[in-house]
């Protein structure tokens, strides 16, 4: 079956550079997604297509990819990007969704 | 503006059945790929079901293929996932959620709370 790895949590302190990986070997033929979750919320689209930052989502959001691995990079972490974050992607045959285990992110 | 609200959750026994429903508004809804992706207390997201525009093409988690059935309502903008068989590993938050162009799920519902529980 098809999974997409991500590391339990990450810390960093405030104005620092955040960096979440997601790893899979389908993701160098399938976009990457990412998901910001804040406790009791429904989750928030924050980066597209690998890269591609939706209106509205803040500039200090990124991401990369390398390979089997996409990065989500949050650039100057404020104390209001504490969350969840979730990769998303489909297998080959595009046929399933799958998502990442989620990376806790607390700012310090 | 685009909202999705979920109903239909609730405590149902082992073996029992449910049906979800999610109405959507602010958008052409069928113009769009609709899903459902659940939540377990205290865990990840995990996609349950996807359904094409105009029903054509569907498709289901292993964990869920045969027991869960998804269908939509264009007239209504509405979509339905239909449960039976309950497990209690099925007790999760549902969350209505759309597909844009992109492949993305862009817009969620604030998701309707499902308890499998004698």
């Amino acid at each position: 079956s098809y999974e997409l790895t991500q590391a339990p949590s990450v810390s960093v302190s405030p104005g620092q550079t955040a960096r979440i990986t997601c790893s899979g070997d389908s993701l160098s033929k399938q976009y990457a997604y990412w998901y910001q979750q804040k406790p009791g919320q429904a989750p928030v689209l924050v980066i597209s297509k690998d890269n591609e930052r939706p209106s509205g989502i803040p500039e200090r959001f990124s991401g990369s990819i390398s390979g089997t691995t996409v990065t989500l990079t949050i650039s100057g972490v404020q104390a209001e990007d504490e969350a969840d974050y979730y990769c998303q992607s489909s297998d080959n045959s595009e046929t399933y969704v799958i998502f990442g285990g989620g990376t806790k992110l607390t700012v310090l | 503006e685009v909202q999705l609200v979920e109903s239909g959750g609730g405590l149902v026994k082992p073996g029992g059945s449910l049906r979800l429903s999610c109405a959507a508004s602010g958008f052409t809804f069928s113009r769009y790929h609709m899903n459902w992706v659940r939540q377990a207390p205290g865990k990840g997201l995990n996609w349950v079901s996807s359904i094409s525009t105009r029903s054509t093409k569907v498709y289901y988690a292993d964990s869920v293929k045969g027991r869960f059935t998804i269908s939509r309502d264009n007239a209504k903008s509405s979509l339905y996932l239909q449960m039976n068989s309950l497990r209690a590993e099925d007790t999760a938050v549902y969350y209505c959620a759309r597909f844009d162009d992109s492949g993305s799920f862009d817009q969620w519902g604030p998701g309707t709370l499902v308890t499998v529980s004698s």
